[in-house]
């Protein structure tokens, strides 16, 4: 199957570090993505890991173990912001066919 | 500036109506996605293409169409078949080929049926 999961919502202080999991289950994964949607908006590109290991990019990192099926993003230094959703989504097939999860509502309070 | 621009932003029709979201980039990418977004629940692939003249079905392409005459332009038609047609539809675009890198969308078009 190619199910996606994670979280449904969060809550985290501002200032603190969050770190939002996404497992999947499948075997024809070739990459996963990071966006960001705020309520209303598209999503916007976060990060992208095709290897195993942890990317950083300023505030906020992806890590992605494929033989676990596993990857977190990690935001540091939350800010207001930062409140959205969180949408995993691996890259289905040889093309960029996205297959999404449900996405993780952050709320980021003071 | 390169984009995806949809239109209209919000759309109201009635039940039994044919609508057509339009989606226009600028970006020279080969490959177009049409999305749909309904509350608490992910991104849905309606139909995808990855040349002109050419497009597939994704996982929920059931009372919709699509056409792709320029590399430019993706319209989605929802027609009077679709059972639940109001929702959040999104259109992206990325460069064609495996792994090639992010989706770029646009901003969106909300359909409400009444």
């Amino acid at each position: 199957g190619q199910n996606i999961d994670q979280p449904t919502e969060m809550t985290a202080t501002e200032g603190a570090i969050v770190q939002i999991n996404c497992t999947y289950q499948t075997s024809g994964f070739n990459g996963l993505f990071w966006y960001q949607q705020h309520a209303g908006e598209a999503p916007t590109f976060l990060s992208y890991n095709v290897l195993d290991g942890l990317e950083e990019k300023g505030r906020f990192s992806s890590f992605l173990s494929r033989s676990k099926g596993y990857s977190y993003l990690l935001l540091k230094e939350l800010q207001m912001k930062d409140s959205a959703s969180y949408l995993c989504a691996g890259v289905s097939g040889g093309y960029n066919k996205l297959i999404f999860g449900a996405g993780t509502r952050l709320a980021v309070h003071p | 500036d390169g984009g995806i621009t949809q239109s209209p932003k919000y759309l109201f029709r009635k039940e039994g109506q044919n609508v057509t979201l339009s989606c226009e980039q600028n970006l020279n990418h080969d490959a177009m996605y049409w999305y749909r977004q309904d509350p608490g629940q992910g991104l849905r692939l309606i139909y995808y293409s990855q040349i002109v003249n050419d497009f597939q079905k994704g996982d929920i392409a059931e009372g919709y169409s699509v056409s792709r005459e320029k590399k430019e332009s993706f319209p989605l038609t929802v027609t009077s078949a679709q059972k639940n047609p109001t929702a959040f539809y999104l259109c992206a675009s990325s460069l064609a080929g495996p792994n090639t890198g992010e989706l770029f969308f646009g901003e969106g078009s909300r359909l409400t049926v009444l």
